[in-house]
């Protein structure tokens, strides 16, 4: 099974700041990797997948990176909607795995 | 509108069981594999299990910890994923969601989630 580690677990940011977040892969899974936002009481919303496309309707601040196992989620300018838990998802080899997440908070 | 809605949860002692559903609309139900994700509270996601399409077989996988325990099922005709829990364990309470591929029955992220049902398992 590939462990999924994010770092840091959790991320003090300011409105307005850059927030980077990590995701590496126990070993490499190429760019099947997706990046889900998730608030309080609501489902995960899917943000970025095969490592840097932007899902359906998501804001141009959100960017991703990375292949084989170092991933990262850039967010360019926190707006007050953005903070919550961040998860990675690889989906290139079974079982499909989640990292713990990380959580932006504000500063 | 594209949509996913879980139902079925709630309180089961241990040992007891649970049948979970997923009712699907606004998209070809019968093309798309569906997954089954589960969050215990406060921590993370926890792939648990999905059914392909059809066009392979209707195939299943589990993850270890619930394998022999949980069954995926699904009806094409009523647009509806199944989640049958048995032999149920406390570490099995979480908040179970549906979900689908991106991309159909292929593998991808998942695009479309259902707003989640809580299954309590206590005496």
């Amino acid at each position: 099974e590939i462990v999924m580690t994010q770092s840091p677990a959790t991320l003090s940011v300011s409105p307005g700041e850059r927030a980077t977040l990590s995701c590496r892969a126990s070993q490499s899974v190429s760019s099947d990797l997706a990046w889900y936002q998730q608030k309080p009481g609501q489902a995960p919303r899917l943000l970025i997948y095969g490592a840097s496309t932007r899902a359906t309707g998501i804001p141009a601040r959100f960017s991703g990176s990375g292949s084989g196992t170092e991933f990262t989620l850039t967010i360019s300018s926190l707006q007050s909607e953005d903070f919550a838990v961040y998860y990675c998802q690889q989906y290139n080899i079974w079982p499909l795995t989640f990292g713990g997440g990380t959580k932006v908070e504000v500063k | 509108e594209v949509q996913l809605v879980e139902s079925g949860g709630g309180l089961v002692q241990p040992g007891g069981s649970l049948k979970l559903s997923c009712a699907a609309s606004g998209f070809t139900f019968s093309d798309s594999a569906m997954h089954w994700v589960r969050q215990a509270s406060g921590k993370g996601l926890e792939w648990v299990g999905r059914i392909r399409s059809n066009a392979y077989s209707y195939a299943t996988a589990y993850t270890a910890s619930v394998k022999g325990r949980f069954t995926i099922s699904r009806d094409d005709s009523k647009n509806t994923a199944y989640l049958q829990m048995n032999s149920l364990k406390t570490e099995d309470t979480a908040v179970y969601y549906c979900t689908r591929y991106r991309g159909g029955d292929s593998y991808d992220a998942f695009d479309i989630w259902g707003q989640g049902t809580m299954v309590t398992v206590s005496s």
